[in-house]
């Protein structure tokens, strides 16, 4: 089945204890994305690969880090999260970025900080 | 700046009963608009993607149209079912330099039996 993964889906952790969000993608997909949605406010795109070893910041990309070393995989980091970074994040992937390809979108992950 | 309003923010209706939501946006230039929908807790599932020389697209229930010209775009939902319950949200696709997506805060709608 073609799908996006992530994990955990719920995380709890405190102030400045490094995390790491996994997403793969079984679909031979060039582009990955990472975003955060809080309430409100549409989804907020943090970092984007739009290949192995390509990656750029989006819109909101301080305290997080990505990697892209594996066509499936991209990991979102936060070295030191902070209670602001409490939010509900999404891994998503297309074919290719642009035109009218189909994003398609993981479970979601939870994260609270305290 | 690029932006993406929806409305209304929430709507209540009862089953079986039609809706529509809108989308105005202040994206140029644009390549696409997108409406997608997205349960509680859950990813964002794709309904419609229109070009900008697309007026109308159909996925079952759900017909979207677009205005370029006015930069408007609506959802119409027939025959509402409980399971059309969910926040459904307008995105637009700029073509800048990264291709960005930009996205609305989405319209909650409510199907009570």
């Amino acid at each position: 089945e073609a799908q996006v993964t992530q994990n955990p889906r719920y995380l709890i952790t405190v102030t400045g204890k490094k995390l790491t969000v996994t997403c793969s993608q079984n679909m031979n997909h060039e582009y990955m994305s990472w975003y955060r949605q809080d309430p409100g406010l549409g989804l907020r795109q943090i970092y984007y690969s739009m290949n192995v070893e390509v990656t750029d910041k989006g819109d909101v990309p301080e305290g997080y880090k990505v990697s892209r070393k594996e066509k499936r995989n991209f990991p979102l980091i936060l070295e030191s999260p902070s209670p602001n970074q409490t939010s509900l994040y999404f891994c998503a992937s297309s074919l290719r970025q642009g035109g009218t390809y189909e994003q398609y979108f993981g479970p979601g992950t939870r994260l609270t900080v305290t | 700046k690029n932006q993406v309003e929806q409305s209304p923010q929430s709507l209540i209706i009862l089953e079986g009963k039609n809706c529509t939501l809108q989308c105005n946006y202040t994206v140029s230039p644009f390549s696409n608009l997108r409406w997608y929908k997205q349960d509680t807790g859950r990813g964002p599932v794709s309904l419609t993607i229109m070009t900008f020389s697309e007026n109308t697209k159909s996925n079952g229930r759900y017909t979207a149209t677009l205005d370029a010209d006015t930069k408007q775009s609506s959802l119409h939902i027939t025959a509402s079912q409980l399971s059309d319950s969910a926040s459904y949200i307008c995105v637009v696709h700029f073509l800048g330099s990264n291709y960005q997506l930009i996205w609305g805060a989405g319209t909650k709608l409510i199907i009570k039996p």
